[in-house]
């Protein structure tokens, strides 16, 4: 059928509560991944990063896990707060794309004050 | 640090007429990519360049659409002749050598 625009995954949680986000990557020869935050009008902004030497890395608030056995990427958001909500992009960079990432197509948190 | 500065922020246009967009990278960045974000199809790479070189352009969409990288401190995209199509917001992006690219605050383009 025609395609009338993405719809994105909407993750809905109550402000305090932990948020965990979803991402499956494509590419087995990533080494490198990175998660993105878009607030609405603004361009992606760099949260935390992750290359595929380490299985979790933390943030102020955010911890970034990533299973290469199965090709999957979670961010998860403690203490979740209303400025967190914005939609939540993770890219992936293979070691043979230069400095080119890949983006999924995103996920969009919604925080319930 | 500035971060990566985009101008104009804004730009309304009408059919047929030339559209340049321009991109100031985060100083001492060697790549710079432009992207395209639509309802449509969300986050498209258009173009990436290293060193000032255009290294793909696999995603520019037509002919219509350039790039250049004059130096390393600017890059422009321009449309030519726009199309209402075209309407979307434009982002320019930024990296070192340790492949986090880091994004300008994106241009709003409205062809009529």
């Amino acid at each position: 059928g025609e395609s009338v625009g993405l719809h994105l995954p909407t993750l809905s949680v109550q402000e305090g509560d932990n948020s965990i986000i979803n991402c499956a990557y494509s590419n087995s020869a990533s080494d490198y991944f990175i998660w993105y935050k878009q607030e609405s009008g603004k361009g992606p902004q760099f949260i935390i990063d992750i290359r595929s030497n380490m299985d979790k890395r933390q943030g102020q608030r955010v911890t970034v896990l990533l299973n290469k056995t199965v090709k999957h990427l979670s961010l998860q958001i403690a203490a979740t707060q209303p400025g967190d909500s914005a939609v939540y992009f993770c890219a992936e960079n293979f070691n043979n794309a230069g400095n080119m990432l890949t983006f999924g197509g995103g996920t969009r948190l919604m925080v319930k004050p | 640090d500035a971060g990566v500065i985009q101008s104009p922020r804004h730009e309304v246009t009408e059919m047929g007429q030339e559209v340049t967009l321009r991109c100031k990278p985060i100083s001492g960045h060697n790549s710079l990519f432009w992207y395209r974000q639509t309802m449509m199809r969300g986050l498209e790479l258009l173009i990436y360049f290293n060193n000032n070189v255009p290294i793909d352009d696999s995603g520019m969409p037509e002919d219509r659409f350039s790039a250049k990288m004059p130096n390393a401190s600017f890059s422009t995209l321009k449309i030519q002749p726009s199309e209402p199509r075209d309407s979307a917001v434009y982002f320019c992006a930024s990296s070192g050598d340790l492949d986090t690219q880091y994004f300008g605050p994106g241009t709003r383009l409205t062809v009529l």
